[in-house]
């Protein structure tokens, strides 16, 4: 299957401070990645869709100037958390779309592995 | 909004033997997507299967089949032959035809597999 890398899987910071995940879909273009965030023994709640070259779509309740997310390129999006406080400490998951036309399955979801997020 | 519900926290079920794990989902299109992901300790989400709507046979993946049953818009995951691997939570998920769809995914069932 296609295969999507997720960068860094564990990070640690200091309240205050911002952080950047990155999702790479390695082996097909990607037009559309989703960033998801998962709390202990839940499902995956989804935060944001992110569209090449467009702004992103974010889901209700989610705060966009907190959770910036670029998708500069068709095999890269970004989730940058800005000013992060202990209560952002979570399991963040991107996963990218596959598009038609590229020898896999068209409109499939495949999934990083996940960064684990501890703000001090 | 389309809802997908996952009746069973948790299952437990032997090495080498089969389990069924359940799945229904709520929704008035008729053009849509099933999948089944898998999640192990590594947290890593991994594709099972998917089924289309608009296909009547049941996919099949190796050990892993599914009951789609639309009129009932029920989508059961069966694991035969369990091995140790399959210990993992198992999401049912839901996406409508449109290139926009987003998936919709169930709680979540814990499979437990015991010696």
């Amino acid at each position: 299957g296609a295969v999507v890398s997720q960068h860094p899987s564990w990070v640690i910071c200091k309240s205050g401070t911002s952080v950047k995940i990155e999702c790479r879909s390695l082996d097909f273009q990607a037009t559309t990645m989703f960033w998801y965030r998962q709390f202990p023994k839940q499902s995956l709640m989804l935060m944001a869709t992110s569209n090449e070259g467009s702004k992103a779509t974010y889901e209700q309740g989610v705060e966009k100037d907190k959770f910036l997310i670029n998708h500069a390129s068709l095999t890269l999006s970004t989730l940058t958390v800005t000013s992060a406080h202990p209560e952002d400490s979570s399991f963040y998951i991107c996963s990218a779309r596959t598009p038609g036309g590229q020898g896999i399955p068209p409109n499939i979801q495949y999934f990083g592995a996940g960064t684990r997020l501890s703000v001090l | 909004a389309q809802t997908v519900t996952q009746s069973q926290p948790e299952m437990s079920v032997q090495e080498a033997e089969t389990v069924t794990l359940s799945c229904t989902y709520d929704t008035s299109e008729s053009d849509y997507y099933l999948f089944w992901y898998k999640q192990p300790p590594s947290r890593q989400m991994i594709l099972v299967i998917r089924q289309e709507a608009y296909k009547q046979q049941n996919a099949t993946e190796n050990r892993f089949s599914v009951n789609f049953q639309k009129a009932a818009k029920s989508f059961s995951l069966k694991i035969s032959d369990s091995q140790l691997g399959d210990a993992a939570m198992y999401f049912c998920a839901y996406r409508t035809g449109g290139t926009a769809s987003k998936l919709t995914f169930g709680t979540g069932t814990r499979l437990q597999v015991t010696l």
